[in-house]
C-alpha cells in the first residue's frame, strides 16, 4: 500500500484479556518499530526489527508483551493479560534504512482502551 | 544507548513571534537527529533531519534546526510563528549503525493570537 496501515484504529478490551495489534508496512521497508503513546506523554520505545536481524526488545515493558514479524511484510504486537495501564495509543513505523534518506513512516495507530 | 531530552514540556508564542524549541542528545557519536511534529488529529510527520554536512538544516513548512555538537544539541527555531503551527513537537535520534530511533517527550507549542 501507500502508507502504513495499522488495524484495528480502535480496540476496546476488558482488563485481563489478550488483544493483537497489526502493522502493515510500506513494502520495501526493512525497518519497523512499535511505539506507545500514553494520553499526553511522549513516543516510548518498544521494539525494532531491522531485516532478518534478531528483534531489538529493549523497550517492551513486560513480558506480556511479545511481537512478531514476518520476514519483512506484516507485524502483530500481542499483549496478554491486559492492564488498564496499557491503555494508550499504539503506534508503528516503517523506514527502509537508507543512509541518504532515513526517516519514519508512521501509521495512524491503535487506540488501545483497556476497562 | 543513546537518549533524547526535550527540557520543555510546553511553551506558548504569539502568532508571529519566533520559536525555539531545545532538544538535547546523548550519543557516543554523531547521531542522526529529526524532527518530528503531530498536529491534532494527525499522524506524525517530519519536519527535518540531520545525517552529516552543513550543521544548519531547512525543514518544511518554514522550520530550521541547528546541530551543536559541541552542546549536543539540536534546536528547532522557526523565525514567525503561525496558528497552524500549534502541535506536538518530537525531538528523535539514530543511531548511525542500526538505525534504532528513540524519541524526546516532546513539547507541545501553543499559539496565542
Amino acid at each position: 500500500g501507500a502508507g502504513v496501515s495499522q488495524s484495528p484504529s480502535n480496540k476496546v478490551t476488558e482488563k485481563g484479556k489478550d488483544v493483537e495489534l497489526r502493522c502493515d508496512p510500506i513494502s520495501g521497508h526493512t525497518a519497523l518499530y512499535w511505539y506507545r503513546q500514553r494520553l499526553g506523554q511522549g513516543l516510548e520505545f518498544l521494539i525494532y526489527f531491522q531485516g532478518n536481524s534478531a528483534p531489538d526488545k529493549s523497550g517492551l515493558p513486560s513480558d506480556r508483551f511479545s511481537a512478531e514479524r514476518t520476514g519483512e511484510s506484516v507485524s502483530t504486537l500481542t499483549i496478554q493479560r491486559t492492564q488498564q495501564e496499557d491503555s494508550a495509543v499504539y503506534l508503528c513505523a516503517s523506514s527502509p534504512r537508507d543512509r541518504d534518506d532515513e526517516k519514519l513512516f508512521f501509521g495512524s495507530g491503535t487506540q488501545l482502551s483497556v476497562l | 544507548a543513546q537518549s533524547v531530552t526535550q527540557p520543555d514540556i510546553h511553551i506558548t508564542v504569539s502568532e508571529g513571534a519566533s520559536l525555539e524549541l531545545r532538544c538535547n542528545y546523548s550519543y557516543g557519536a554523531t547521531p542522526y537527529l529529526f524532527w518530528y511534529v503531530q498536529s491534532p488529529g494527525q499522524g506524525l510527520q517530519l519536519l527535518l533531519k540531520y545525517f552529516s554536512g552543513d550543521t544548519l538544516v531547512q525543514g518544511i513548512k518554514g522550520f530550521e534546526a541547528e546541530f551543536k555538537r559541541s552542546q549536543s544539541s539540536f534546536n528547532l527555531r522557526k523565525p514567525s510563528v503561525h496558528w497552524s503551527d500549534a502541535a506536538e513537537y518530537f525531538c528523535a535520534v539514530g543511531d548511525t549503525g542500526g538505525f534504532k530511533t528513540i524519541f524526546g517527550a516532546g513539547t507541545r507549542l501553543f499559539v496565542k493570537a
